[in-house]
């Protein structure tokens, strides 16, 4: 059963700051890796989709890679801005009757 | 965005209640899928269809039914609702379930059950 770990669980950082978030997943065998934001009270947004194939995707100024071999995702923020601050979520997508399995998220704050 | 609406937008029931949730998209997605989200446990998935009246159960599908008559709307039931079940629910869309693609969200549905 795949399970997926998002740690920390909140993070803080003043703005303009780079950061990292960090996504892991027991089952390597994966078709593709997700990340999600979250604004408080409101539904899931797509941010980025990795293929098993693909290494990494970029976005603005975000960048997801993926590393099947380590059951390992990072999701790269770069110069922070309040606006950025939300829930952030990663789910692995797989077979089986829950083919999107999510993390518990990483509650983001960025300070002005 | 995404056309996917979700009714009502905040709920309060008693126990034993029947409650229905309805799920409407304008995307004509084939998979439609429902979530619940709670602290500590994060999102887990309830029920799919990935066809009119093609439905399967999910992580947690426990006390919950579904019924997909349309394209568009995919309906969630509590035949008796439970305090356990109180918890946002979440409808979500794709256009494939293969992973090709990403799914895409409404806005949620808050359920008190008391």
């Amino acid at each position: 059963k795949q399970e997926v770990t998002q740690i920390p669980a909140a993070l803080s950082v003043p703005e303009g700051e780079n950061l990292v978030l960090n996504c892991s997943f027991t089952d390597s065998a994966i078709y593709n890796l997700q990340w999600f934001r979250q604004d408080p009270g409101k539904g899931l947004t797509s941010l980025l989709l990795i293929q098993s194939s693909q290494r990494e995707q970029t976005s603005g100024r975000l960048n997801a890679s993926l590393d099947k071999s380590s059951g390992r995702s990072t999701l790269y923020i770069a110069a922070s801005q309040p606006g950025d601050s939300a829930t952030y979520l990663c789910a692995a997508f797989s077979t089986g009757n829950t083919p999107l399995v999510f993390g518990k998220g990483t509650r983001l704050s960025v300070i002005a | 965005d995404a056309g996917i609406t979700q009714s009502p937008r905040h709920k309060v029931t008693e126990t034993g209640t029947p409650v229905t949730l309805r799920c409407h998209q304008t995307e004509n997605h084939r998979y439609m899928y429902w979530y619940r989200q709670d602290p500590g446990h994060g999102l887990r998935l309830i029920h799919y269809s990935y066809g009119v009246k093609d439905t399967d159960k999910g992580e947690v599908s426990d006390g919950y039914s579904v019924s997909r008559s349309k394209t568009e709307d995919f309906l969630l039931t509590l035949e008796s609702a439970t305090s356990s079940q109180t918890s946002v629910y979440f409808c979500a869309i794709s256009d494939s379930g293969t992973g090709a693609d990403t799914q895409y969200f409404g806005p949620g549905t808050r359920l008190t059950v008391l």
